[in-house]
């Protein structure tokens, strides 16, 4: 498996359910990002974590959670979700996060809230 | 206004015809211009990563920053329809640590055989 990968690639829930995105990349990089992308608006950053250690926090509403346990892997927590937070949700990955141009984005996962 | 602008789309041309894709933006901070491809059901990859105005060429890709204007374009020479994808421009302030990286909407592009 190479570069960046992402699971599940779609995911339909209620807004009262609790689920988890993940992000694994394989390409040794020490920094990785979740971003939403909604239909017709640009490409919304909401975390960024730096060799484990969450650097960037957008003013994301507290119902998404991400945990990061190590460099490889990044985890994205979803709690009375609202449909509004339907949407593509990318994970990306870079050598630093001093470097963000150098990102390789994961194929992503299509969430719908019910 | 904001600070980065980007048509939409949907933008629709036969193949081998030349292909313009623009941005336009308010901040003059932005310093380093950035153009991503992303295919249906795929993540944004990049193409092409510039610093300076004046013009940068990678094969059939040509990316032209005007800093003056605060313009900047995509040039696609010769299209296919694997080019058929959507183009997002992003633009960044500052550098080590302390950046501001903001992207364009995105173009829909449908090159037709």
């Amino acid at each position: 498996e190479t570069g960046v990968t992402q699971t599940p690639r779609h995911l339909v829930m209620g807004m009262t359910n609790k689920k988890s995105l993940k992000c694994e990349q394989h390409l040794g990089h020490n920094a990785m990002y979740w971003y939403k992308q909604s239909a017709k608006k640009p490409l919304e950053l909401m975390f960024v974590y730096n060799f484990k250690e969450q650097t960037e926090n957008n003013s994301v509403p507290s119902r998404f959670s991400p945990e990061c346990p190590n460099s490889s892997h990044l985890f994205l927590h979803l709690h009375t979700l609202q449909p509004e937070d339907s949407a593509l949700y990318l994970c990306a990955s870079s050598p630093h996060r001093d470097r963000p141009g150098e990102q390789f984005f994961g194929p992503g996962t299509r969430l719908t809230v019910l | 206004q904001k600070e980065v602008e980007q048509d939409p789309g949907p933008l629709s041309v036969p193949e081998g015809a030349i292909v313009s894709l623009n941005c336009t933006y308010s901040n003059s901070a932005f310093q380093y211009f950035m153009w991503y491809r992303q295919y249906s059901r795929k993540g944004p990859e990049l193409l092409m990563y510039t610093y300076s105005s004046g013009n940068k060429e990678d094969g059939r890709f040509t990316a032209q920053v005007d800093k003056s204007s605060k313009y900047i374009s995509l040039f696609i020479r010769d299209s296919q329809p694997s080019d058929s994808a959507t183009y997002l421009c992003a633009m960044k302030i500052g550098g080590g640590s302390n950046y501001k990286l903001t992207f364009g909407k995105g173009t829909l592009l449908t090159v037709n055989p």
